[in-house]
């Protein structure tokens, strides 16, 4: 199957400071991105998705400025948390769909926390 | 907006025992999903349910998609301590690959 990575797996912050998560397909190519939130014991809420080249579609009520999607490849997506805040600490997940699949692929997921 | 009612919230079962678990929904999705996931991992996809009536298996996962569209099912037979995990189903409007709507999760337990 279709192979998804992240990275950092885990990250512990300051608040105030910006975290880059990376979100790659490592065996496809990935025309789509989405990510996700997950609080604990939460279902998973998507928070926007991405064409590769183009701006990201947010979902509403998720800042587009405190959460900067590029999706500049077919292999390579980003989520930078900006001005990070300990409310922003959660577990960041992404998928992808693309080229040769009829599902989108979820990624291991990216835990942060802020301090 | 679109809104996947699921349950059971929990379940705590003997090692052995079927298992079944639901999702409804107020507005009809042509493409029904179910993962497991494990803790502090990212969903893992065990069925696909593209039409309507369509009763699929994987291994002891038997999941149907409902006939009105609204609703799917998942059953889980005779269940080992690996089946431990928390499963979501997902709806979507259009295929699998596109924006997905989940459920809010049955947390499984198996005692063995």
């Amino acid at each position: 199957g279709a192979v998804v990575s992240q990275h950092p797996s885990w990250v512990i912050c300051k608040s105030g400071t910006s975290v880059k998560i990376e979100c790659r397909s490592l065996d496809f190519q990935a025309t789509t991105m989405f990510w996700y939130r997950q609080f604990p014991k939460q279902s998973l809420m998507l928070m926007a998705t991405s064409n590769e080249g183009s701006k990201a579609t947010y979902e509403q009520g998720v800042e587009k400025d405190k959460f900067l999607i590029n999706h500049a490849s077919l292999t390579l997506s980003t989520l930078t948390v900006t001005s990070a805040h300990p409310e922003d600490s959660s577990f960041y997940i992404c998928s992808a769909s693309g080229v040769g699949t009829d599902t989108q692929y979820f990624g291991p997921g990216t835990r942060l926390t802020v301090l | 907006g679109q809104q996947l009612n699921q349950s059971p919230q929990s379940m705590f079962i003997q090692e052995g025992e079927d298992v079944s678990m639901n999702c409804t929904s107020s507005s009809i999705f042509n493409t029904w999903l179910w993962y497991k996931q494990d803790p502090g991992e990212g969903p893992v996809l065990l069925i696909a349910l593209y039409k309507a009536g369509e009763l699929t298996s994987n291994g002891r996962l038997t999941a149907q998609f409902g006939i009105t569209r609204k609703d799917s099912f998942l059953n889980i037979s005779a269940s080992i301590p690996s089946d431990v995990g928390i499963y979501f189903c997902a709806g979507a409007s259009q295929g699998g690959s596109e924006k997905l709507v989940f459920g809010k999760g049955t947390k499984l337990t198996v005692n063995p």
